[in-house]
């Protein structure tokens, strides 16, 4: 089975301008996630999709990023305008579990390495 | 808020060695935990998926095991290799069905 798919790989931008990373989820999979991995630090949930609903996006920054899962199947992350702090690995995830279903095992896509100049 | 706590935060081993990662967790209403692979330049890859009604998973040359009453979980790997060598990152599962990591153990096993 294909796995999570992500896209840029790599992105330098410099602050202040904007970036959007795209993700492709294992196909049947209703839950997509965006993680924000920072060096040295386990990855921080951003937000949480159930098909094309949002579940969670407490710690979403909302002032600059945004998402969206248009048909409930693929995914886009923006950032506008960038900080440096935002310099981050982008991790994808999907899963097949529904949020009042026992939990199920998450898969992770390779990540969208952002460095903001 | 929950906090996941991993200890140490890196670690050298001689090849064949067994070795022990700690994952403390402070929220006891869990459903799962999961302990993760990291390798550089890599996403992560899931080793093992403990529900909240186990004590224990098992695969390969790997064991986890979790103790909701004290809010630990441990990863052993038995024999370990210079392949073995990566981030391990282990994540609670909580209510909304969301992971919360800790930051991982950085592991080097020595050839």
């Amino acid at each position: 089975e294909a796995g999570v798919a992500q896209s840029p790989r790599y992105k330098i931008i410099e602050k202040r301008q904007s970036v959007a990373f795209w993700c492709n989820p294992i196909s049947g999979h209703a839950t997509l996630y965006w993680y924000q991995q920072i060096l040295g630090q386990g990855p921080k949930l951003l937000i949480q999709f159930q098909n094309n609903g949002v579940v969670d996006d407490s710690q979403l920054p909302k002032d600059r990023f945004s998402a969206e899962r248009l048909k409930g199947v693929d995914s886009t992350l923006k950032i506008q305008p960038a900080k440096l702090e935002d310099s981050a690995v982008y991790l994808c995830a999907s899963s097949t579990h529904r949020v009042k279903e026992s939990g199920n095992t998450i898969y992770f896509g390779e990540g969208s390495w952002l460095t903001v100049v | 808020k929950q906090e996941v706590t991993q200890i140490p935060a890196a670690l050298s081993v001689p090849e064949g060695e067994n070795l022990v990662l700690n994952c403390s967790f402070t929220d006891s209403a869990i459903y799962n935990l999961q302990w993760f692979r990291q390798d550089p330049g890599k996403g992560l890859t899931s080793l093992l998926l403990i529900q909240s009604s186990q004590r224990e998973q098992t695969s390969g040359r790997l064991n986890a095991s979790l103790d909701k009453s004290s809010g630990r979980s441990t990863l052993y790997i038995a024999a370990s290799q210079p392949g073995d060598s990566a981030t391990y990152l282990c994540a609670f599962g909580g209510s909304a069905r969301q992971l919360t990591f800790g930051s991982g153990t950085q592991l080097t096993v020595l050839p």
